[in-house]
C-alpha cells in the first residue's frame, strides 16, 4: 500500500536560514514523488516532482528535494528561507503503475512552516 | 503551466439546499478529475475519482448519492453536494491530470458553508 509520513507538523526558522521538511514514502513500485505547498484558502501548488534521473531535484521559488531511494525519503529543502515561505507544505506519492490506482495521489498530512524575521 | 479552476470560490447555502461546484481544466484535457475534502489545518481526504463519460469512484466511506460527480466532458468536472448539512461545510478542492502527466494539477478550491 501506499503512504506517506511528515513526521513534523510544525517547522520554525529564522529567515535566511537553511530549512528542511521531511517526507519519508512507502509504495509498492517505483515512486513518483511530489511537493506541494498551501497559502490560506487557496488549492496546492506545485513545487517540484521527482520522476527519474538525478536525485536532487531543483524546483520552483528555491526549493529542493532529494530522493533516497535507501531511506525511503524526500526531504524538501531551502539554503535560506524567507518570510514568504510560511505556508502548508504537503508530500505526496504516486505509484507508477498508473492503470492500478488511476493515478491518485497519497498525501502526507501536511507541515506547517513558520519563517520569522 | 497547466491551469485548473474552480466555480464558485466560496458559497453559502441553507441546509436542505444542494450546491454544485465547477472544476474546469482551461488549457488541457482532463482524462481524470479528483475531488478532494480539507478539514482546517488537515491533509486532503480524496472523495472520488472520475473519468470522462464513465462513473465517479468513490473513496470508502464517501456517500455517493450525497456528493454526485458528473464528468461529462474533457475539460469540466462537477461536484453536487445534495441536502446539504452543517458538517457538509468544509473546503473543497478538484484536480486534474491528462493522459501524458505524471502530476495533477490543483485548482484554488471552494469554501462551502452551510447554514
Amino acid at each position: 500500500a501506499q503512504s506517506v509520513a511528515q513526521p513534523e507538523d510544525q517547522v520554525n526558522v529564522a529567515e535566511g536560514n537553511p530549512l528542511t521538511v521531511k517526507c519519508t514514502y512507502s509504495v509498492s513500485g517505483n515512486p513518483y514523488l511530489f511537493w506541494y505547498v498551501q497559502y490560506p484558502n487557496r488549492g496546492l501548488q506545485f513545487l517540484l516532482k521527482y520522476i527519474t534521473g538525478d536525485n536532487l531535484v531543483k524546483g520552483s521559488y528555491g526549493f529542493e528535494a532529494e530522493f533516497n531511494k535507501s531511506q525511503t525519503s524526500f526531504h524538501l529543502k531551502k539554503p535560506s528561507a524567507l518570510v514568504s515561505d510560511s505556508a502548508l507544505y504537503f508530500c505526496a506519492v504516486r505509484d507508477s503503475d498508473r492503470g492500478s490506482t488511476l493515478g491518485r495521489l497519497y498525501f502526507g498530512r501536511g507541515t506547517q512552516l513558520t519563517v520569522w524575521p | 503551466g497547466a491551469v485548473v479552476s474552480q466555480h464558485p470560490s466560496r458559497v453559502i447555502c441553507k441546509s436542505g439546499t444542494s450546491v454544485k461546484i465547477e472544476c474546469r481544466s482551461l488549457d488541457f484535457q482532463a482524462t481524470t478529475m479528483f475531488w478532494y475534502r480539507q478539514f482546517p489545518k488537515k491533509s486532503l481526504m480524496l472523495m472520488a475519482t472520475s473519468n470522462e463519460g464513465s462513473k465517479a469512484t468513490y473513496e470508502q466511506g464517501v456517500e455517493k448519492d450525497k456528493f454526485l460527480i458528473n464528468h461529462a466532458s474533457l475539460t469540466l468536472s462537477t461536484l453536487t453536494v445534495t441536502s446539504a448539512h452543517p458538517e457538509d461545510s468544509s473546503f473543497y478542492i478538484c484536480s486534474a491530470s491528462g493522459l501524458s502527466s505524471y502530476e495533477q494539477y490543483f485548482g484554488p478550491g471552494t469554501r462551502l458553508t452551510v447554514t
